[in-house]
């Protein structure tokens, strides 16, 4: 069935490490894909997008590509900071007519001093 | 500020009482969104609206009751018959007119039901 995998955590890194968070979807076309991010009780903030394919999407140092060929939307940032410390969420559009997201399960990544 | 707004931040109830949940909006957004979340599941879908009157159930609604009564307004009850209730509860919204499918999503609300 249709479904989003993320890579599972916890992923702890020292400051200024290079961060790697693996996505893939599957779909039956080019879905609309996401990067959320959600701080320690808080609700869920938007963090990146790419609406087709071979879009790059990019915010706060964070980057991911939309890669059609491997089903893919990797998170990558070069050098992450304490302040990342959160967890992730992977999420592609629903191709059924409805503007429904679907999730990963999230990645808690720790960033220590 | 645009924005969602959920009241309130944290709930309490005994077992066996329905509470309702508050989400607005005043973004303009035609459709909203109620998800629970519990630790290692990520987020799950109980119901979604897409215009006002109109609402469907998602992917584990039983439990649970909305209602669209307003465009910036899509209460969830958790009833007593939802087996258990505790968790975090996200709600969400998006503009129809875009195909991006992006969503809002709100603060959150932590009930707990002892």
């Amino acid at each position: 069935g249709d479904s989003v995998t993320q890579m599972e955590g916890p992923v702890t890194l020292s400051e200024e490490a290079f961060l790697t968070i693996n996505c893939t979807y599957t779909a039956t076309g080019y879905p609309s894909l996401f990067w959320y991010v959600q701080y320690p009780g808080e609700g869920l903030q938007l963090l990146l997008k790419a609406t087709k394919a071979d879009d790059k999407g990019s915010n706060k140092g964070f980057e991911a590509t939309y890669r059609k060929e491997t089903t893919s939307f990797h998170l990558e940032k070069g050098s992450v900071q304490v302040s990342d410390s959160a967890v992730y969420f992977c999420a592609r559009g629903n191709q059924g007519g409805s503007e429904k997201l679907v999730f990963g399960k999230g990645t808690k990544l720790t960033v220590n001093p | 500020d645009g924005g969602i707004t959920q009241s309130p931040k944290y709930l309490f109830r005994k077992e066996g009482q329905n509470v309702t949940l508050s989400c607005e909006q005043n973004l303009n957004h035609d459709a909203m969104y109620w998800y629970r979340q519990d630790p290692g599941q990520g987020l799950r879908l109980i119901y979604y609206s897409q215009i006002v009157n109109d609402f469907q159930k998602g992917d584990i609604a039983e439990g649970y009751s909305v209602s669209r009564e307003k465009k910036e307004s899509f209460p969830l009850t958790v009833t007593s018959a939802q087996k258990n209730p505790t968790a975090f509860y996200l709600c969400a919204s998006s503009p129809r007119d875009r195909g991006s499918h992006e969503q809002y999503f709100g603060p959150g609300t932590r009930l707990t039901v002892t």
